[in-house]
C-alpha cells in the first residue's frame, strides 16, 4: 500500500515561513490534500489537489507537488497556525485513502 | 452552512459491538460520498471506509474490514458504521467526513465521538 512520509516536527519563529514536506513514491503525478488540526479541534482542510485553497483559508498558504515531495508552505506565519498539519492522497491501487502521520508545526 | 454530526460513541468491552450513526445538514446528502476516519488518543488521522453517494461502492482499510460496516440511508440522511469484534486498539475518535472520491479531498469533518474499548 502507498506510504507518505511526513517530518514529526517544524518550527518557525512568528513573521517567519514554515514549510512542511510529504514525500511518496512519484508523489508528483499524485492529487495531495492537506489538513490542519488544532488541539481538541476536528481537522480542517487547507490546501486541495496540491495547490487549491479552499475559501476562508489565507493567501499565506500554498502548496506545491512535484517528484517524491509535496509541499505545504505558511507565509507571516501567526501563533493561530501553530497545529498539526496531515498530507492525504488517494491510492488508485486499492482504492484506500492514506495519511502521512502528521507534522506538528510549532511557533516559537 | 454543512454540519455533520456523529453519535453513538461510547464505553464497550473488548469482543463487542457499537454503530455509529451521523447525520448532516446543509448539503444534499445523497449527492456526497461520505467516510469515516478516526484518530487514536495522541495519534494521527487513520481513514477507515468509503462509501459513494449511491452506497454501491465500498471500500475499508485493512486493519477494519471484516469486522466494520459502513452504510447509508439517503432517506434518512444519515451515515453508519456497525463496528464489531471490537478491539483495545480500536479506541479513538471517529470522525464522520465528506468528500474523499477519486483524487478529491475530505471537505468537511464532522466534531467526531469517542469510542473506548475496554475491560
Amino acid at each position: 500500500s502507498y506510504v507518505l512520509n511526513q517530518p514529526p516536527s517544524v518550527a518557525v519563529a512568528p513573521g517567519k515561513t514554515a514549510t512542511m514536506t510529504c514525500e511518496g513514491d512519484n508523489l508528483g503525478i499524485r492529487s495531495v490534500h492537506w489538513y490542519q488540526q488544532k488541539p481538541g479541534q476536528a481537522p480542517v482542510l487547507v490546501m486541495y489537489n496540491d495547490r487549491g485553497r479552499p475559501s476562508g483559508i489565507p493567501e499565506r498558504f500554498s502548496g506545491s507537488n512535484s517528484g517524491n515531495t509535496a509541499t505545504l508552505t505558511i507565509s507571516r506565519v501567526e501563533a493561530g497556525d501553530e497545529a498539526a498539519y496531515y498530507c492525504q492522497v488517494w491510492d488508485n491501487s486499492n482504492d484506500h485513502r492514506v495519511f502521512g502521520d502528521g507534522t506538528k508545526l510549532t511557533v516559537l | 452552512e454543512v454540519q455533520l454530526v456523529e453519535s453513538g460513541g461510547g464505553l464497550v468491552q473488548p469482543g463487542g459491538s457499537l454503530r455509529l450513526s451521523c447525520t448532516v445538514s446543509g448539503f444534499i446528502f445523497g449527492d456526497f460520498e461520505l467516510n469515516w476516519v478516526r484518530q487514536a488518543p495522541g495519534k494521527g488521522l487513520e481513514w477507515l471506509a468509503y462509501i459513494s453517494s449511491g452506497g454501491r461502492a465500498i471500500y475499508y482499510t485493512d486493519s477494519v474490514k471484516g469486522r466494520f460496516i459502513i452504510s447509508r440511508d439517503n432517506a434518512k440522511k444519515s451515515l453508519f458504521l456497525q463496528m464489531n469484534s471490537l478491539r483495545v486498539e480500536d479506541t479513538a475518535t471517529y470522525y464522520c467526513v465528506r468528500g474523499g472520491g477519486i483524487n478529491l479531498p475530505f471537505d468537511s469533518w464532522g466534531q467526531g465521538t469517542l469510542v473506548t474499548v475496554s475491560s
